[in-house]
């Protein structure tokens, strides 16, 4: 059974620090991965989606990475600002289905 | 952002009680999914559907029914609402799926604002 974990659970850095997210899966075979963020009461926010075929996908400050091999993926944040506090889900799709399996998100707080 | 609208936003109800949910696009993306998210369960898959009138159960399905008689609409149905039923619902949508080779497609999916349902 695919499992995703996400670490750490909470992080907190300073305005304009560069910061890395972790997400971690146990089944290697999977098709895709997308990342989301989600704002306190609010829906969810797909950022990036990377193929099982691609290592990397990058959107403004945002760049995600895939390493099926290894089961791990990142997603790092450039010149980390105020607004990018929320919290970040990473999701996989395994198997010859389309339900994505979601790891359990890391906190984001921005310090300005 | 995708066109995609939840009904009621939020609803109380007692337990016994049926409720239905709905979801609507204006996308017309084939794929519909529900899923719910709880405090230290993360959001996990209710039932999908993968056309007109075709579903299929998610992990948590036991409790629920849908119904998918449009393209725009999808319905998510608790026949008698229990306490542990009490969730934030979410619709999500996506347009392309695998290929029948297993090969990957693009399938992002895009979430509606949610529905805060409380069972009493």
């Amino acid at each position: 059974k695919q499992e995703v974990t996400q670490i750490p659970a909470a992080l907190s850095v300073p305005e304009g620090e560069n910061l890395v997210l972790n997400c971690s899966f146990t089944d290697s075979a999977i098709y895709n991965l997308q990342w989301f963020r989600q704002d306190p009461g609010k829906g969810l926010t797909s950022l990036l989606l990377i193929q099982s075929s691609q290592r990397e996908q990058t959107s403004g400050r945002l760049n995600a990475s895939l390493d099926k091999s290894s089961g791990r993926s990142t997603l790092y944040i450039a010149a980390s600002q105020p607004g990018d506090s929320a919290t970040y889900l990473c999701a996989v799709i395994g198997g010859a289905t389309n339900k994505l399996i979601f790891g359990t998100g890391t906190l984001l707080a921005v310090q300005p | 952002d995708a066109g995609i609208t939840q009904s009621p936003r939020h609803k109380v109800t007692e337990t016994g009680t049926p409720v239905t949910l709905r979801c609507h696009q204006t996308e017309n993306h084939r794929y519909m999914y529900w899923y719910r998210q709880d405090p230290g369960h993360g959001l996990r898959l209710i039932h999908y559907s993968y056309g007109v009138k075709d579903t299929d159960k998610g992990e948590v399905s036991d409790g629920y029914s849908v119904s998918r008689s449009k393209t725009e609409d999808f319905l998510l149905t608790l026949e008698s609402a229990t306490s542990s039923q009490t969730s934030v619902y979410f619709c999500a949508i996506s347009e392309s799926s695998l290929s029948r080779n297993g090969l990957a497609g693009d399938n992002e999916q895009f979430f509606g604002p949610g529905t805060r349902l409380t069972v009493l």
